[in-house]
C-alpha cells in the first residue's frame, strides 16, 4: 500500500536560514506528489504540485525516484511560513482518486 | 459558490447519537472527497463521489459511516451512534474530473465533530 513518511513532526528554523521539510513515499508506481499547507485559522491548501515544477512563496520540492524523496525546501526562512505542511501522494494517473496525505510536519519560523 | 462549504461548522455530539455533516462544493466540480483528520495526524480517507456515484468507499472505517450525494452536488456525511474514537475534523474536498488530481483539490474549512 502506498504511504507517505514525514518524519519530523516539528521543524524550528531561524528567520532567514534556509528550510528543508522531509517526505519520504512508498509506492510502486509513478506517483504524483503536492504539498498541502494550513497557516493558522486557515483551510488546507495546495502549495505546490510535482507535476508543474514550479516554485511558490519561495518553495521549490524536487521528486527524487532513486530515493522515493519530495523533500520542500526554501533557501530563505521567512515568518509568514510559519504553519502545517502535508506532503500528499496520488496514485492515479489518469483519473481523480484519493490523495494520501503524511501525519504533517509543523515549521516555526524563529525571528 | 466560491469555494467548498461546510456545515456545521462544529458539532457537539452525545455518545450515540447521529450525527450528519454537510458539504457544498464549488459549482461545477463534479468530483467530492472526504476525510477524517484526528488531533495531531494527517487528513485520512474516507470516501470519494464522481457526480453521484460513490466510486470509493475503502477508507470509511465502520457500517456506521454512510456518504451520499444524490444529485451530483450537496454531499452527506452520516455518522450513526457517534463514539468517542469519532471526534475528529471531517474535510470536504472537490475537483474538476480527470484534471483535479494532478492539479489538487480545494478544500472546505471542515466540520470539527466532538463526542462526548
Amino acid at each position: 500500500a502506498q504511504r507517505v513518511t514525514q518524519p519530523e513532526k516539528l521543524l524550528s528554523v531561524f528567520k532567514g536560514a534556509p528550510v528543508e521539510l522531509k517526505c519520504n513515499y512508498s509506492y510502486s508506481g509513478s506517483p504524483e506528489l503536492f504539498w498541502y499547507v494550513q497557516y493558522s485559522r486557515q483551510r488546507l491548501q495546495l502549495l505546490l504540485r510535482h507535476i508543474s515544477r514550479e516554485s511558490i512563496k519561495g518553495f521549490t520540492a524536487d521528486l527524487n525516484k532513486g530515493e522515493t524523496s519530495f523533500h520542500l525546501k526554501k533557501p530563505f526562512a521567512q515568518e509568514e511560513d510559519s504553519a502545517m505542511y502535508y506532503c500528499a501522494l496520488s496514485e492515479s494517473v489518469n483519473r481523480d482518486d484519493k490523495i494520501i496525505f503524511g501525519k504533517g510536519t509543523r515549521l516555526h519560523i524563529l525571528p | 459558490g466560491a469555494g467548498v462549504s461546510q456545515s456545521p461548522r462544529y458539532k457537539v455530539a452525545k455518545r450515540g447519537q447521529d450525527v450528519a455533516l454537510r458539504c457544498d462544493p464549488i459549482s461545477g466540480h463534479v468530483s467530492l472527497f472526504w476525510y477524517q483528520q484526528a488531533l495531531g495526524q494527517g487528513p485520512e480517507f474516507l470516501t470519494y463521489f464522481q457526480n453521484e456515484a460513490q466510486l470509493d468507499k475503502s477508507g470509511l472505517p465502520s457500517d456506521r459511516f454512510f456518504a451520499e450525494r444524490p444529485e451530483g452536488s450537496v454531499s452527506t456525511l452520516k455518522i450513526q451512534r457517534t463514539q468517542q474514537e469519532d471526534s475528529a475534523v471531517y474535510l470536504c474536498a472537490s475537483s474538476l474530473s480527470s484534471a483535479g488530481f494532478r492539479y489538487g483539490y480545494t478544500f472546505g474549512s471542515g466540520t470539527r465533530l466532538t463526542v462526548v
